[in-house]
Order: structure tokens, then sequence, then C-alpha cells
């Protein structure tokens, strides 16, 4: 079946921006997510966008929606070293009476001063 | 303080043994989930559940056993039928309504290493 994709690394320099790339599978989500997971921990929710918006903004983080092609995007302004870490997209999906996270297989974000 | 816990943190194991790893949450959430992390891999469900007394195999669930005899509470064994077992596994609990944002909370992962 499809999956939720997502690059797999992304390296910046210290004060560029950042952008996060998924294509997700369900038209009809409702919510879509990030997660941030540092190393050795487990995730945190970082944002999510509900699916009639096509952009959210919170501090530094802007989250792009693209329906027509299944696509979102989060954007980290002025990356700093503390936002090297994996990110997660994630879509929740009915299958067969349940309803479950599908989530990408993340991207590692390292950024260099 | 609200929120999921892991333990142990560490975990070592004799290849040919059983061990389980312990997951509690005190958020009152139906769903648990427990999930597999492998380098490069992302996140692979292993089990869930979405009741108590009740769970589904996830998309790897073959070497490993859940119970769900409470709600607070979703214990993973990881069984010698596991051929693969060293990795991090990380559990974690959700809310199950449909139309809402369903943000789930994670434990903050046990390591588990097969000697």
């Amino acid at each position: 079946g499809e999956d939720v994709e997502q690059s797999l690394f992304l390296s910046v320099r210290e004060g560029d921006s950042s952008v996060i790339n998924c294509t997700y599978t369900d038209s009809s989500s409702t919510y879509l997510y990030w997660y941030k997971q540092e190393p050795g921990a487990g995730l945190q929710l970082l944002t999510y966008i509900f699916s009639n918006m096509d952009m959210k903004q919170d501090q530094r983080l802007t989250v792009l929606l693209n329906k027509k092609d299944k696509h979102l995007s989060l954007r980290i302004a002025d990356t700093q070293t503390g936002d090297s870490a994996i990110y997660f997209c994630a879509e929740w999906l009915g299958t067969g009476g349940s309803y479950i996270p599908t989530f990408g297989r993340g991207t590692s974000l390292i950024v260099h001063p | 303080d609200g929120g999921i816990t892991q333990s142990p943190k560490y975990l070592f194991r004799k290849e040919g043994q059983n061990v389980t790893l312990s997951c509690e949450q005190n958020l009152n959430h139906d769903a648990m989930y427990w999930y597999r992390q492998d380098p490069g891999q992302g996140l692979r469900l292993i089990y869930y559940s979405q009741i108590v007394n009740d769970f589904q195999k996830g998309d790897i669930a073959e070497g490993y056993s859940v119970s769900r005899e409470k709600k607070e509470s979703f214990p993973l064994t990881v069984t010698s039928a596991q051929k693969n077992p060293t990795a991090f596994y990380l559990c974690a609990s959700s809310t199950q309504d449909r139309g809402v944002i369903n943000e789930q909370f994670f434990g903050p992962g046990t390591r588990l290493t097969v000697l």
C-alpha cells in the first residue's frame, strides 16, 4: 500500500531556514501532524494542521498543506543547533474499523555552524 | 504530572530469553501502542490496543505479545521467537476520537540489546 513519504536527511547551516517535506496517503485525513524526536528520547508533538487550512504559523514554524497533491511541509526559520533532531510527519488512517496513526520514516535534520 | 512512563530505559537480554517491557500512562487514554524503531526505518507498529482487554496486531507483531488488563498498562513481551530483537522500543497513548486532534504521547523509550 501507499506509505507516508519523507526524505531521510536534511543538512542546513545555523541561521538558515529548513524545509522538511512529506507526502501523505489519505486525502480525507482531518489532521496532519509533525513530531520531533531528540536523540534517545520519545517523540513530541511539534505542531499540527487541520485539513481545511493551507498554512499554519507558530513562532519559527510554518506548516504548508497542499491537499490536491497530498503534500505537507514544515519550515523552520532561523534554524538553531538545538533543532537538530528527527522530524516525523503523521496522519491518522481508518482501516478495518480501527483508527490509527501512520508515520513517515522521519527526516534527520542536521544543523551545522 | 500526567504522562507515560516506560521502564527500564536500557535492557540487556541473553539470546533465547523472553523479556517484558513496561508501559504505564495516567492520561486516561483509551488507546495504547507499541512501536519499534531501527535506524533509518522510522516507527513500525507492533501492537495496539483501543480498549481494555482488546488489542490488535500491527505491521510487525511476530515474536511479540501484549496484554491490556488495565487501562493504564500495556506491557510488551519480546519472546525468543523474535529474530532481531535489538532495537529501541517506544510506547505511546492517545485518544481515539475521529475528527479531533489525536495527539499521541510517547514514553521515553526502552533500548533493548540482545547479547
